[in-house]
């Protein structure tokens, strides 16, 4: 199916273990994001991404790892996941053909560490 | 740095216009944005005004006034499925990775019969 989605939908982990959650896109779009929403925090970016192996910090980067070895693939890794991470995390990809403030995002990926 | 502030909450009766305000603290911006988000679900895209001026979309319609750093949603004929939260946000570019979106912390609509 076209579009963007992530998985898994929900995750419940430990504290200190490793998570991967995974982003893909069917549009071939440049460019992707990651953020993440907490009640009265909104949606906070994580990290982005202009194309393959170009990679951007966003406002709330510590802790997490990306990577974009293709196009339709963004996946974000908590190394040693805190509970302060527990979160609702959402992908979003946009063309880049020009700046028209649009993002689409994937359903969100809920995830609580313990 | 930057800031946007928007209202946490907003009510307002079925069939009456409400209007979202967001005023921010940014410059050398792309444009401003709008989000409805659905409880449960993922944000999607209402609205971007790059240049100053009202941008109309159906019933919804955004304004931008970069003078005043000051932007608004306006929402007409509301419908009860109008409830859910809005979010502003500001376009920005980024020497590496083109462009980002930074985003409010959301307003709260309520639509009551």
């Amino acid at each position: 199916d076209a579009g963007i989605t992530q998985s898994p939908r929900y995750k419940i982990t430990e504290t200190g273990r490793q998570v991967t959650l995974m982003c893909h896109q069917t549009w071939s779009h440049s460019y992707m994001f990651w953020y993440r929403q907490d009640l009265g925090h909104g949606l906070r970016l994580i990290y982005y991404s202009a194309a393959a192996d170009i990679t951007d910090k966003g406002e709330v980067p510590d802790g997490y790892v990306v990577s974009r070895s293709k196009t339709e693939n963004f996946p974000l890794t908590l190394e040693s996941a805190t509970r302060s991470q527990t979160s609702v995390y959402f992908c979003a990809s946009s063309e880049l053909q020009g700046i028209t403030g649009e993002l689409f995002f994937g359903e969100g990926s809920r995830l609580t560490v313990l | 740095g930057q800031s946007l502030e928007q209202p946490s909450e907003v009510t307002a009766v079925e069939g009456a216009i409400v209007q979202i305000n967001c005023t921010y603290q940014t410059s050398g911006f792309y444009g401003l944005s709008w989000y409805q988000q659905h409880d449960g679900g993922a944000p999607t895209f209402l609205s971007y005004n790059a240049l100053d001026g009202l941008e109309e979309t159906g019933r919804f319609s955004s304004f931008l006034s970069r003078s005043d750093s000051y932007g608004y949603l306006l929402l007409q004929e509301l419908q009860m499925k109008d409830s859910a939260s809005y979010f502003c946000a500001v376009c920005l570019p980024s020497s590496n990775s083109g462009y980002a979106l930074n985003f409010g912390k959301g307003t709260s609509l309520l639509v009551t019969p």
